[in-house]
């Protein structure tokens, strides 16, 4: 298996644009979780998804936080618009009940 | 809202030192305990995954201990070596589903040749 796969590896963009990050999870795995990496907050949890079903999503920081699991393979979080202090590592991670995450190689987000 | 510390925040030893770090956690509740090791400028990967009390597990020179009564976790390194340097993360999962896996802010383990 290739692991979960996260798409881009790095996205510069400016204040006010839209960023979409996308992550392919590890088949089969029923959980997938997005992270983002902080240097305040460490590994900060922004949602979840069960079987393509966002569970919680109270991590989200604002409105213009989205995320989508149209199927089993594929997600999406969505920022818009983008603004500086969302400059971070965001993290895609897969797993099945009871067993450790998997995580993608992330994706480093500059928003100037 | 759960809360799961870990100490020290950073450590910095020898090589050839060997040594300790703590993660605790709510001790009501408890259904799991992973151990992750981050390297800088990687993804975190998962050493164990911990369930019962008093388990332990070894993967090579490390090992983690586990006390669910009391909420804690021990992980160890034997011999550091300059290829263990990364950031140690424990994490637990908030209810029994396994899902909304709460980290700490991790250890930071920097050892010296």
């Amino acid at each position: 298996d290739a692991g979960v796969i996260q798409s881009p590896r790095h996205e510069v963009t400016e204040m006010g644009q839209e960023v979409t990050l996308r992550c392919k999870p590890i088949s089969g795995h029923d959980y997938l979780f997005w992270y983002r990496q902080t240097m305040m907050r460490g590994l900060e949890l922004l949602i979840y998804f069960n079987n393509n079903v966002p569970i919680d999503d109270s991590g989200m920081p604002e409105d213009r936080f989205s995320a989508k699991m149209p199927n089993a393979s594929f997600s999406t979080l969505k920022i818009q618009p983008s603004e500086p202090r969302d400059s971070a590592v965001y993290f895609c991670a897969s797993s099945l009940v009871g067993s450790p995450l998997h995580f993608g190689n992330g994706t480093r987000l500059t928003v100037t | 809202i759960l809360n799961v510390e870990q100490s020290p925040q950073s450590l910095h030893v020898q090589e050839g030192d060997s040594t300790n770090f703590t993660c605790s956690f709510p001790s009501s509740n408890f259904y799991a305990l992973h151990w992750y090791r981050w390297e800088t400028a990687k993804s975190p990967e998962a050493l164990f995954v911990m369930t019962l009390n008093g388990d332990e597990k070894k993967k090579g020179r490390i090992s983690a201990t586990l006390n669910t009564k009391e909420g804690y976790s021990y992980l160890y390194i034997k011999g550091s070596q300059p290829e263990d340097s990364a950031t140690y993360l424990c994490a637990f999962p908030s209810y029994n589903q396994g899902g909304k896996l709460i980290f700490g802010q991790g250890t930071e383990l920097s050892v010296k040749p």
